[in-house]
């Protein structure tokens, strides 16, 4: 059964903290790990796509890398303007897109 | 501008009533999602469409339709027999996988309410 699973499930850092969050996948054909920043109330937004093992991406604080079984989202010296729930999702061969549960990261000054 | 409409962004529906959330694209994606987000539970998957006039039931689909007419349009309907339809839904939409940029871009989101 293809499934998503992001941890931790919470995380609080000071300002300036760096960390990372995980999001390990088992899944039929991946076409691509995909992830996304939400802020409350509003619709997930669209960070990175990553297709194949070894691929990195990078956006400001923000760096994303994929293994075989696993993706990280790296934050690097973050601010409270970091603060959002981080999703994870991938998809299937057959379209299908799946999400994990999502890491809420909150960034105190 | 390019993007996903969700309408209406609330909505209160009476026990025993179906309802209908609209979702409406203009990025020409052949792919449409119907999300339902609950607090602590991610987004689970609801229906998907790779094209018009087909859609797939994703893991929690008992209780709502869905109908892909057009490429643009894909309305999700919550039917009575959906017993806890109080959420947050989300619609997103993608190219279809060929080799290229396949990410989903998401509505603003619409929050039912059953009262």
């Amino acid at each position: 059964e293809d499934q998503v699973t992001q941890s931790p499930e919470a995380l609080r850092l000071q300002e300036g903290e760096s960390s990372s969050l995980n999001c390990s996948y088992t899944v039929s054909g991946l076409r691509g790990l995909f992830w996304y920043r939400q802020d409350p109330g509003k619709g997930p937004e669209f960070l990175f796509t990553l297709y194949s093992a070894g691929e990195e991406k990078e956006k400001e604080r923000l760096k994303a890398t994929l293994t075989k079984k696993e993706s990280f989202l790296h934050i690097t010296a973050p601010k409270p303007e970091d603060s959002a729930t981080y999703l994870c999702a991938v998809q299937a061969d057959t379209d299908k897109l799946i999400f994990g549960t999502g890491t809420r990261l909150q960034v105190f000054p | 501008d390019g993007g996903i409409t969700q309408s209406p962004k609330y909505l209160f529906r009476k026990e025993g009533q179906n309802v209908t959330l609209s979702c409406e694209q203009n990025l020409n994606h052949d792919a449409m999602y119907w999300y339902r987000q609950d607090p602590g539970q991610g987004l689970r998957l609801i229906y998907y469409s790779q094209i018009v006039n087909d859609f797939q039931k994703g893991d929690i689909a008992e209780g709502y339709s869905v109908s892909r007419e057009k490429k643009e349009s894909f309305p999700l309907t919550v039917t009575s027999a959906q017993k806890n339809p109080t959420a947050f839904y989300l619609c997103a939409s993608s190219a279809a996988f060929r080799g290229g940029n396949t990410e989903a871009f998401f509505g603003q989101g619409t929050r039912l309410t059953v009262v």
